[in-house]
């Protein structure tokens, strides 16, 4: 099946400080991408919805400022974490579907802020 | 919009003995079903998807689900369950354009010996 690779798997960094993301799509091109979040013991909860060539699409409470999504290209979308802060720690996972197909989950990504 | 619900936070269950964890969603327009399995601190597997046909479906791991329409309900079976299938179970519909998935909150299996 098609691959979503994500990187980091985990990443440690200070409060303050600005964190990138990144989610591929391996063998496909995805002309969208969802991020979501994890809080510890809950279920994803969509973050937004990022567009080849266009503004993302944020879930009603995201911060557009805080979480700043590009999607460049075809197969790469990057979620940036700005000014970081202990609350902003999650597990957050991207996903990339291609139109009328189903959508592939990446392996997730593990930030901790302290 | 659709919406998930999955009755069971933590199930505990016995080597080899059946599961079934339970899942129900609710939509305004027809949707497709998903199962995915989350190990820690792993993203998600696809363990099994309805879109069309019969509503008995297979996946991975010997898991099998069963769609039913008439009370919007997607529950997940196995015969007999080992070690290995201790993890957290998503339930989770998208619309037929797969514009947006809507997860339910989980369930815990937690296998014993």
């Amino acid at each position: 099946g098609a691959v979503v690779s994500q990187h980091p798997s985990r990443v440690i960094c200070k409060s303050g400080t600005s964190v990138k993301i990144e989610c591929r799509s391996l063998d496909f091109q995805a002309t969208t991408m969802f991020w979501y979040r994890q809080f510890p013991k809950q279920s994803l909860m969509l973050m937004a919805t990022s567009n080849e060539g266009s503004k993302a699409t944020y879930e009603q409470g995201v911060e557009k400022d805080k979480f700043l999504i590009n999607h460049a290209s075809l197969t790469l979308s990057t979620l940036t974490v700005t000014s970081a802060h202990p609350e902003d720690s999650s597990f957050y996972i991207c996903s990339a579907y291609v139109r009328n197909t189903e959508a592939f989950f990446g392996q997730g990504t593990r930030l901790t802020v302290v | 919009a659709q919406s998930v619900t999955q009755l069971d936070s933590q199930v505990p269950v016995f080597e080899e003995a059946p599961v079934e964890l339970r899942c129900n969603y609710s939509s305004s327009v027809s949707v497709y079903l998903f199962w995915y399995v989350q190990y820690p601190n792993q993203g998600l597997q696809l363990l099994l998807k309805y879109l069309s046909g019969s509503t008995l479906v297979k996946g991975i791991n010997g898991f099998e689900a069963e769609f039913n329409k008439s009370q919007t309900s997607f529950h997940l079976r196995k015969p007999s369950v080992h070690i290995s299938d201790t993890a957290e179970y998503f339930c989770a519909v998208s619309d037929r354009n797969f514009n947006k998935f809507y997860f339910g909150s989980g369930t815990k299996l937690n296998v014993k010996p």
